[in-house]
């Protein structure tokens, strides 16, 4: 059963640290997608990549947020450093470019900074 | 003004009552949309997509307005596990984009 496998799934961490979160997208998807959750603002899109390329890091904070695809099975996404109000469940995502083809969640990385 | 956009609610119905959503968006050259549904602290999962036509999948109903920007979700038959948070969503046309509404939470009441 194939599925988007995000790493850790809960991060507790102190303000100032680095953070790195992990994705592995389905095999042959080719776009990934990271989205963070809070209760406030719902799913926000950060950023992300068609065939590994960034096609938008609008949504991301740029002095403290990374994202990149190294290969095509990881997605990383990188905060440095982390602040409290960067907690909320981060979810990474991926499909097939065009059309209606869906996107599908991983089971998302809770962050708590302290 | 926000590009995917919501009735928050929540919305408390009682079970075998008949709930409607709605959603409008923002991107006249949006291509693509859906509804997922998202349970408390999962992941968000495709319920179906909408097409231009209005597709029906057993007791869920979906339609979309091009001209007036605008989507919809009718639920027949509520059943309790229908309990969860709607979450229309929208999809560019080249760019592959995927913007979420802030989501639209149902209870079902016993």
């Amino acid at each position: 059963d194939a599925r988007v496998t995000q790493t850790p799934r809960h991060k507790v961490t102190e303000m100032g640290q680095e953070v790195t979160m992990r994705c592995q997208p389905i095999l042959g998807h080719n776009t990934v997608f990271w989205y963070r959750q809070t209760m406030m603002q719902g799913l926000e899109l950060l950023a992300y990549f068609r065939n590994r390329a960034p096609l938008d890091d609008s949504g991301m904070p740029k002095d403290r947020f990374s994202a990149e695809m190294p290969d095509a099975t990881l997605a990383t996404l990188k905060i440095q450093p982390s602040e409290p109000r960067d907690s909320a469940v981060y979810f990474c995502a991926s499909g097939l470019e065009g059309g209606f083809t869906e996107a599908f969640f991983g089971q998302g990385t809770r962050l708590t900074v302290v | 003004r926000k590009e995917v956009e919501q009735d928050p609610g929540p919305f408390n119905v009682p079970e075998g009552a008949t709930v409607a959503f709605n959603c409008t968006y923002s991107n006249s050259a949006s291509q693509s949309f859906f509804w997922y549904r998202q349970d408390c602290r999962k992941e968000p999962k495709l319920l179906m997509s909408v097409y231009s036509s209005g597709n029906e999948d057993g007791r869920f109903t979906a339609q979309l307005n091009r001209a007036s920007q605008y989507i919809s979700l009718l639920i027949r038959d509520s059943k309790l596990s229908d309990s969860a948070t709607y979450l229309c969503v929208v999809k560019g046309d080249r760019d592959d984009k995927i913007i979420f509404g802030k989501g639209t939470r149902l209870h079902i009441l016993p």
